[in-house]
């Protein structure tokens, strides 16, 4: 039982490039939720997912993109990247709780 | 507005002394939820308790304990007799009535052997 996985662990990115963030659960939750996480600060939601076919902004959505492709994934897209987006994401899933990926951690030179 | 407050950066102390991470929170809901997740060195974000705001019993899990206080608006977590293990970055957080999770700037915190 995964829970929550994500792709790639890590990423090194040119300023202007695109990458895609993937995020699958196996846990049949609605509900899920990208997060970014930057040094000293608490984790801030850029995009979430109350149930497939939808999605709303977060706290930080510039810059970003995301696709509930079907009840497992949820993708964060990065059209153009900068280096502001250095940061580690993360991917969750929500019931009662919430359940998080291990992170992708990206770099943006 | 709401708010969650680790006013704690950086907590070091020696193994085996009892240690208390501190957490406020402003909500204007009535029913809201609080957490506390841990983060290791290596990264994951490990779920330790959730806590609903009509329930304000303390809560006991071996060495750790939570205490609730809608008074104080604070959620404090206490490890007893704190081993290296323990070692991380402890985080605080809300959910409000939209079901976002509002996160304090967690505290660090360093057992020393």
């Amino acid at each position: 039982n995964a829970g929550v996985t994500q792709t790639p662990k890590f990423q090194v990115l040119k300023t202007g490039q695109s990458m895609t963030l993937q995020c699958a659960q196996d846990m049949n939750h609605n509900s899920m939720y990208w997060y970014r996480q930057d040094p000293g600060m608490g984790l801030r939601l850029i995009y979430y997912s109350a149930s497939e076919g939808t999605t709303d902004k977060g706290e930080v959505p510039n810059g970003y993109n995301v696709s509930r492709l079907n009840k497992r994934e949820f993708s964060l897209r990065l059209e153009s990247a900068a280096p502001s987006q250095t940061s580690v994401y993360f991917c969750a899933t929500r019931l009662f709780g919430y359940t998080f990926g291990s992170g992708t951690r990206l770099t943006v030179v | 507005a709401q708010k969650v407050t680790q006013a704690q950066t950086e907590i070091s102390v020696v193994e085996k002394e009892d240690v208390t991470l501190d957490c406020v929170y402003e909500t204007r809901d009535t029913t809201y939820y609080l957490f506390w997740y841990k983060q290791p060195p290596s990264g994951e974000l490990v779920f330790l308790i959730r806590r609903n705001s009509f329930d304000e019993q303390n809560e006991i899990s071996g060495r750790y304990s939570w205490n609730f206080q809608k008074s104080t608006s604070s959620f404090n977590f206490t490890i007893t007799a704190s081993q290296v293990v323990d070692s991380a970055v402890y985080f605080c957080a809300l959910r409000d009535s939209n079901y976002q999770l509002i996160w304090g700037a967690g505290t660090k915190l360093i057992i020393k052997p």
